[in-house]
């Protein structure tokens, strides 16, 4: 079966640094997406990876093994507004796009 | 670009009765959209992926008569949920497949819906 998994909830501080891990089973790879959902909102498009390595974007960059099934997306610089569910979702050989269920991350002052 | 726009934002409705959602992409054309239900505290659930001028293809355990969609143009696509109950109320949300070259979904902002 196809499988995604994040971490259900992290907590981190105001200016501090986090890494939200994702690792994934899928029928096929193409790409890996990371989405920003604010609670009440639909989600918005952070990144895009679909070779290894790091791809970085102002305070955000995500990271990409495909040997190890492995994804990270870094958050620099945290800010309270940055306090959302963070998706990682993986596009298959029929492009079809799996999810995972979501990490909360929490910031606090 | 690919801007994304759902319509109604939130809607209560009685037992019974049948709710329309609209989809539409409004700076680009989208063969294909995806609909999806999103409960509290819970991740996105695929519904259904909706091509332009054919049938919409549902997930499993998505009831093709209850949940009707209808994609007539390029630009526009509808959920409708029929005979709504209580246990319909959710959050659905529409996305639309952008023309980048690695097919990025752009989401609509979502409908909320009750039944009472």
């Amino acid at each position: 079966g196809q499988n995604i998994d994040q971490p259900t909830e992290m907590t981190a501080t105001e200016g501090a640094i986090v890494q939200i891990n994702c690792t994934y089973q899928t029928s096929g790879f193409n790409g890996l997406f990371w989405y920003q959902q604010h609670a009440g909102e639909a989600p918005t498009f952070l990144s895009y990876n679909v070779l290894d390595g790091l791809e970085e974007k102002g305070r955000f960059s995500s990271f990409l093994s495909r040997s190890k099934g492995y994804s990270y997306l870094l958050l620099k610089e945290l800010q309270m507004k940055d306090s959302a569910s963070y998706l990682c979702a993986v596009l298959d050989s029929n492009y079809q796009l799996i999810w995972g269920a979501g990490t909360k991350l929490i910031i606090k002052p | 670009g690919a801007v994304v726009s759902q319509h109604p934002s939130w809607v209560i409705c009685k037992s019974g009765t049948s709710v329309k959602i609209e989809c539409r992409s409004l700076d680009f054309q989208a063969t294909t959209m995806f609909w999806y239900r999103q409960f509290p505290k819970q991740s996105l659930m695929l519904m259904a992926t909706s091509n332009e001028g054919s049938k919409a293809t549902y997930e499993q355990g998505v009831e093709k008569d209850k949940f009707l969609i209808n994609h007539a143009s390029l630009t526009l696509s509808t959920l409708t949920v029929t005979s709504a109950h209580p246990e319909d109320s959710s959050f659905y949300i529409c996305s639309a497949a952008g023309t980048s070259s690695y097919n990025e979904q752009f989401f609509g902002p979502g409908t909320r819906l009750t039944v009472l």
